[in-house]
């Protein structure tokens, strides 16, 4: 099983370019979700999905569209992208939330110039 | 935001020794967990601890939860430079809510 793989793994924008993240997961997860980590910041949520055709937001969603419009995948899309969008973009899936673990993919190292 | 913070945020020590890391957060949690996170990958998740249990072992991890101190620690015994790598808890709430991760102790295993 290949568990949760992200593409593009490095990608550099110009401000106000668009591209879309792609999450996908093998272990037929009902949660998927697409998290942020910055110098110092942690980890903090940008939206999250309960399930085929859900989403919702997290902590951090605005400048950042999801969509699950298939159980597996799980998109990330940035439609006008800005400096402070810099970051490490990580995907992760559980079977459920709180109570079992969340399984993270290799991430996507994102500059926006 | 009940996020979870880590203390220290940094830890250096000499292989061998035992590394402990706490974690603080502020309101009724329903789940603690632990994630390990080595440089420039993805998380890789611990152990878990539920509301009601004081104590878990999980190999050389020992992670013990005082909910009346709203505080978790996790202890590494008998660390080795491979278990350098920043450790991070996180919590949730009851009530089927998302998982919130603390800022993440950095350990560093000195061989």
């Amino acid at each position: 099983n290949a568990g949760v793989t992200q593409t593009p793994k490095f990608r550099v924008l110009k401000t106000g370019q668009s591209m879309t993240l792609l999450c996908a997961q093998d272990m037929n997860h009902e949660y998927m979700y697409w998290y942020r980590q910055d110098p110092g910041m942690g980890l903090r949520l940008i939206h999250y999905s309960v399930g085929e055709g859900t989403t919702a937001k997290g902590e951090v969603p605005d400048g950042y569209n999801v969509s699950r419009l298939k159980k597996q995948n799980f998109l990330l899309g940035l439609e006008s992208a800005a400096p402070s969008q810099t970051s490490v973009y990580f995907c992760a899936s559980s079977y459920s939330q709180g109570n079992y673990e969340q399984y993270f993919g290799p991430g996507t190292r994102l500059t926006v110039t | 935001s009940q996020q979870g913070e880590e203390d220290p945020q940094a830890l250096s020590i000499q292989e061998g020794e035992n590394a402990t890391m706490n974690c603080s957060y502020k309101t009724s949690i329903n789940n603690l967990q632990w994630y390990r996170q080595n440089s420039g990958r993805g998380l890789v998740h611990l152990i878990l601890i539920r509301s009601n249990e004081r104590e878990k072992h999980s190999g050389r991890l020992r992670v013990t939860l005082d909910t009346s101190k709203k505080s978790s620690s996790l202890l590494i015994t008998a660390s080795r430079a491979a278990d350098t790598a920043s450790y991070f808890c996180a919590t949730d709430e009851w009530g089927n809510t998302p998982l919130v991760f603390g800022k993440g102790t950095r350990l560093s295993v000195i061989a």
